[in-house]
């Protein structure tokens, strides 16, 4: 059984800090790992998604590091803004085809 | 439009009735999902179609049967509901054959409460 572990699983940052969480994945057997926004009452949006060691992307003022090796991805945010405050999930592959997600770390910026 | 869209949002019904939720996406997609978010929140696959046929088909109760007429859609129907099956479905679509690496676009999520 594939478990996708994030932390912590709650956040409380201040507007203008920049913050970072934590995916574990198995990484073996390692095809892609991916990063979900999910505000509330919404869908989850994709961010990212990331296949190679070492990757790394960015978009805007979001980050994110990955590896394989070792099983972790991070996601970094730069200059928190209280339109930050969302769930962020993150998915590894279980098996050939399906996605496993985590339980998502939920981060709240403080104007 | 709304790219990936669920029918109805909220559904509340008593134990023992049959219900349906339907799927619909307008992007052209080859792969649909459904996901349940469990009472831990995680999202968890319960089945993919591509192209109208079943490729993963996770454990789940064969009361629950999904069902795509075209690949721009993938019901679920569920028979039978029992009060465990209240959670909130989560429909989503992907270009190309579903595997790992393909950004998959979520529906906004159908809430069934079964009392």
């Amino acid at each position: 059984i594939l478990n996708v572990e994030q932390s912590p699983q709650s956040l409380h940052v201040q507007e203008g800090d920049s913050t970072n969480f934590t995916c574990s994945f198995p990484s073996s057997n390692f095809y892609a790992l991916h990063w979900y926004r999910w505000e509330t009452a919404k869908s989850p949006e994709a961010l990212f998604v990331m296949t190679l060691n070492g990757d790394e992307k960015k978009k805007g003022r979001i980050s994110a590091t990955l590896n394989t090796k070792e099983g972790y991805s991070y996601l970094y945010i730069k200059g928190s803004q209280p339109e930050d405050s969302a769930t962020y999930l993150c998915a590894s592959n279980g098996g050939a085809q399906k996605l496993v997600f985590g339980q998502g770390t939920r981060l709240t910026i403080n104007p | 439009d709304t790219a990936v869209s669920q029918t109805p949002k909220y559904l509340v019904t008593q134990m023992g009735n049959d219900k349906s939720i339907k799927c619909e996406q307008n992007l052209g997609h080859d792969t649909m999902y459904w996901y349940k978010q469990d009472s831990k929140k995680f999202l968890k696959i319960m089945f993919s179609y591509n192209n109208k046929e079943l490729i993963i088909n996770e454990t789940v109760p064969n009361r629950f049967s999904p069902k795509s007429p075209d690949k721009a859609h993938l019901n679920l129907h569920i028979n039978s509901l029992e009060l465990g099956d209240s959670a909130v479905y989560f429909c989503a679509s992907s270009h190309g054959a579903g595997g790992p690496a393909d950004t998959q676009y979520f529906g906004p999520g159908t809430r069934l409460t079964v009392l």
